[in-house]
């Protein structure tokens, strides 16, 4: 049981690029959430999903964007980069009955140059 | 005023110490609160969590809850170098489309030195 997974673990970008940070869990958990973390902010919500083929937005949603076509992956697509998402970014994943329990990745660490 | 507000530290004790680390939130309509664990460059991970007031114990870690001022606590005993981490307090509040958002503090940085 790997929990969930992120790749890659760091990246960097040029302004403008785009590219997508990949999330999957194995524990068949139908809430899934995006964070990002930043010094003095704390960990802010970017997307979240109930389950496959359902999005919406948190508090931070502009620049990115996500899909949900399986249970599994829960992928955050940066349209184009920009230096203020320099950030770590977190997946998370809970149970529905159960969402204030959320259980995080490892984090991908971007830097957009 | 935040909705969550923590002391960032950071905080260093001797081995073997009671570590006192504590959070303050300002709305009390919140139910659950729980508390996370974030060594360097790793994902938060879920410690425990209390449900309204009182005390919850896991082996040397104790959560707490004092609703009548909002004030949550995580007492560590006999803290170790191993316990040396972010602590990072959160509460999950509803969101329209389901599910809970985790609006965390700030995180307090521990070291438990030899």
């Amino acid at each position: 049981n790997a929990g969930v997974t992120q790749t890659p673990k760091f990246q960097v970008l040029k302004t403008g690029q785009s590219m997508t940070l990949q999330c999957a869990q194995d524990m068949n958990h139908e809430y899934m959430s995006w964070y990002r973390q930043d010094p003095g902010m704390g960990l802010r919500l970017i997307h979240y999903s109930v389950g496959a083929g359902i999005t919406d937005q948190g508090e931070v949603p502009n620049g990115y964007n996500v899909s949900r076509s399986t249970t599994e992956d829960f992928p955050l697509r940066l349209l184009s980069a920009a230096p203020s998402q320099t950030s770590v970014y977190f997946c998370a994943s809970s149970n529905r009955d159960r969402t204030y329990e959320q259980y995080f990745g490892p984090g991908t660490r971007l830097t957009v140059t | 005023q935040k909705e969550v507000e923590q002391d960032p530290g950071p905080l260093s004790v001797p081995e073997g110490a009671i570590v006192s680390l504590n959070c303050t939130y300002s709305n009390s309509a919140f139910q659950y609160f729980m508390w996370y664990r974030q060594y360097s460059r790793k994902g938060p991970e879920l410690l425990m969590y209390t449900y309204s007031s009182g005390n919850k114990e896991d082996g040397r870690f104790t959560a707490q809850v004092d609703k009548s001022s909002k004030y949550i606590s995580l007492f560590i005993r006999d803290s170790q170098p191993s316990d040396s981490a972010t602590y990072l307090c959160a509460i999950p509040q509803g969101l329209t489309g389901g599910g809970n958002k985790l609006t965390f503090g700030t995180g307090t940085q521990l070291k438990v030195e030899l």
